[in-house]
């Protein structure tokens, strides 16, 4: 079973901040890499899927990267509406979310 | 409006079912996969149940799998989930979801209900 891990759990910075949040898996998925944003009391919003590529609609100051074991989440010049809580999830075998990353406002 | 609306939620005793349904508009409903992914209280996303689009073939998590079955009605747009033998931990809202792809599936979700809470205490 992939375990993913994300880090750090909470990210506290300031708007205009550039945020950068890691997500690993405990086995390579390869590029089967997908993150979501979880504002406060609302569902999960796609951002990322195939480790690199923007869902539609999604700003261009979200970017991610990597491949294998290892992935980021850059998040660039950070805004209001941008502290949320982020999970990573792979979906190499089955969909499997990390525990997640909270950006809250330092 | 392309949404999805979930069912509302209960409280259920521990050892009950629940049925939990979904029904999506404004898309080709049978073209894609649908799953239902959990949040308990505080926590994380957890996947438990998807059902492919034309085929209807079911997949369940190591968790739910052979407590839960989960079905669709294609010309209803809709997608149930028959919960069986809930516990405790089974607490937690539900969202119903669509895989991004058509046609296939890829297992990432590009559009989500608002979630519904289903609590399982005595």
């Amino acid at each position: 079973e992939i375990v993913m891990t994300q880090s750090p759990a909470t990210l506290s910075l300031s708007p205009g901040d550039r945020a950068t949040l890691s997500c690993r898996a405990s086995q390579s998925v390869t590029n089967n890499l997908a993150w979501y944003q979880q504002r406060p009391g609302q569902a999960p919003r796609l951002l990322i899927y195939d480790a690199s590529t923007r869902a539609t609609g999604v700003s261009a100051r979200f970017s991610g990267s990597g491949s294998g074991t290892d992935f980021t989440l850059t998040i660039t010049s950070l805004q209001s509406d941008d502290f949320a809580i982020y999970y990573c999830q792979e979906y190499l075998t089955w969909p499997r979310f990390g525990g997640g990353t909270k950006v809250e406002i330092k | 409006e392309v949404e999805l609306l979930e069912s509302g939620g209960s409280l259920v005793q521990p050892g009950g079912s629940f049925r939990l349904s979904c029904a999506a508009s404004g898309f080709t409903f049978s073209a894609h996969t649908m799953s239902w992914v959990r949040q308990a209280p505080g926590k994380g996303l957890e996947w438990v149940a998807g059902i492919s689009g034309p085929g209807a073939h079911p997949f369940y998590a190591e968790s739910v799998n052979g407590r839960w079955i989960i079905s669709r009605d294609n010309s209803k747009n809709t997608i149930d989930l028959q919960m069986n033998s809930l516990r405790v931990e089974d607490t937690a809202v539900y969202y119903c979801v669509r895989d991004l792809c058509r046609g296939g599936t890829c297992w990432y979700f590009d559009l989500w209900g608002r979630g519904t809470l289903v609590t399982v205490s005595t």
